[in-house]
């Protein structure tokens, strides 16, 4: 079970787009569809915003997209806005019941 | 209106124990699995166990395996973590976690955390 491996820092000025990497094996995100992304704001509860590699759940808007390429997943951020500024992870099922997440990357609007 | 509310948390010593809860409502919650996730002040997410919507599968990371006991009161409609012989390194904010699925796929909802603090 070891952890999914996210940059840690990413920043873009309003408007520009961003993309976050998560790499894993071939054994959690290049093996099951199960890969999710989760938005967290200081303080509060992380947010799902993308799962299943590429859906978005309803309210999060079409500027976050999901993709995969072997066993790396990524999530781009277009048309930045302030209120993006956090912390995102990603997340996947690794068999055997078992998920992990990577270490996370702070996004910065600049 | 899903709500996840936890509790049970606070200081405890190391070797110790303790039993969280999450009380869920606003959903069916024997439709779906549940997990718990945990944070460590000023870290990143760690998935510390899950269970599916009867029981029927577990999992649990390799740092609280041996350790922590998920379990679920479908009546009750919660979700419980027994922690036991807790150590320095389980210091973290607990989160409740409901699964978009019965199985076991994703997190779309999560509680606000409840405080675990292992110290002397």
């Amino acid at each position: 079970q070891s952890a999914l491996t996210q940059p840690r820092s990413v920043s873009g000025s309003p408007g520009q787009s961003v993309t976050i990497s998560c790499t894993g094996t071939s054994s959690d995100i290049g093996g099951y569809n199960y890969v999710s992304w989760y938005q967290q704001h200081p303080g509060k509860a992380p947010k799902l915003m993308i799962y299943d590699v590429t859906n978005r759940p309803s309210g999060v808007p079409d500027r976050f997209s999901g993709s995969r390429s072997g066993n790396t997943a990524s999530l781009t951020i277009s048309g930045l806005q302030a209120d993006d500024e956090a912390d995102y992870y990603c997340c996947s099922y690794a068999g055997s019941y078992t998920w992990v997440f990577g270490g996370g990357t702070k996004l910065t609007v600049l | 209106e899903v709500q996840l509310v936890e509790s049970g948390g606070g200081l405890v010593q190391p070797g110790g124990s303790l039993r969280l809860s999450c009380a869920s409502s606003g959903f069916t919650f024997d439709d779906y699995a549940m997990h718990w996730v945990r944070q460590a002040p000023g870290k990143g997410l760690e998935w510390v166990s899950g269970i599916s919507w009867n029981g029927g599968a577990l999992g649990y990371a390799d740092s609280v395996k041996g350790r922590f006991t998920i379990s679920r009161d479908n009546a009750k409609t919660s979700l419980y973590l027994q922690m036991n012989s807790l150590r320095a390194e389980d210091t973290a904010f607990y989160y409740c976690a409901k699964d978009s699925a019965a199985a076991g796929t994703n997190f779309d909802f999560w509680g606000q955390g409840t405080l675990v603090t292992v110290s002397s």
